[in-house]
């Protein structure tokens, strides 16, 4: 198994600009995740999907957009990219089973992104 | 709402030094708490876990135990090695209208010295 991957690695993009965030599990997890991460700071829920066809605001939504049509895909939307959206991005998916609450997220290697 | 609370980093400790990193947390209902770990430039792993009162959660010598009464789920490790060094971050299941988000801190940095 290849687990959670997201592509790119790392992206420079100019203000204004779009681009998707790739993110991919072969675990056949349910639940997916995208956070970002903020230097020196924990991560911020973006958006969440509990199945194909579902999905969820987080903490902050504003300037992203996803889509979940696939168990496996889970691909995030920057649409006119701003420096504030400068971060580090982690794409997460989670199994769904009958403990649900405690199972344990897995991670991407995440993506780098600077908008300049 | 739910919440985490970490101890400031960083942290700075001599080889086989003793860890803790303290970790507490508010929340309805009975969460599941995690340890998470990120080393520099890679994702976040899962270290150890608990999933309810008084369970505790062990992996490659560190262990944390979830205290309802203090809510607490404090990181420890009787013996610190260099390869430790990394971001440590507490977590709990806010499964809150069955939603099955997860609630992070802001994470502890962690640098151990030969």
């Amino acid at each position: 198994n290849a687990g959670v991957t997201q592509t790119p690695k790392f992206r420079i993009l100019k203000i204004g600009q779009s681009m998707t965030l790739q993110c991919a599990q072969d675990m056949n997890h349910n639940y997916m995740y995208w956070y970002r991460q903020d230097p020196g700071m924990g991560l911020k829920l973006i958006y969440y999907s509990v199945g194909a066809g579902i999905t969820d605001k987080g903490e902050v939504p504003n300037g992203y957009n996803v889509s979940r049509s696939t168990t496996e895909d889970f691909p995030l939307r920057l649409e006119l990219a701003a420096p504030s959206q400068t971060s580090v991005y982690f794409c997460a998916s989670s199994p769904r089973t009958g403990l649900a609450v405690s199972n344990e997220q897995f991670f991407g290697p995440g993506t780098r992104l600077t908008v300049l | 709402g739910n919440s985490v609370t970490q101890m400031e980093g960083p942290v700075t400790l001599s080889e086989e030094a003793f860890l803790t990193i303290n970790c507490t947390y508010t929340a309805t209902g009975y969460p599941s708490l995690f340890w998470y770990v990120q080393y520099p430039g890679e994702g976040l792993q899962l270290l150890l876990k608990a999933t309810k009162a008084d369970d505790k959660g062990s992996n490659k010598g560190f262990e944390a135990t979830y205290r309802k009464e203090t809510t607490s789920f404090h990181l420890e490790k009787g013996s610190v090695q260099v390869s430790d060094s990394a971001v440590y971050f507490c977590a709990l299941s806010d499964h809150g209208s069955g939603t099955y988000k997860y609630i992070f801190g802001t994470g502890t940095r962690l640098k151990v010295l030969a």
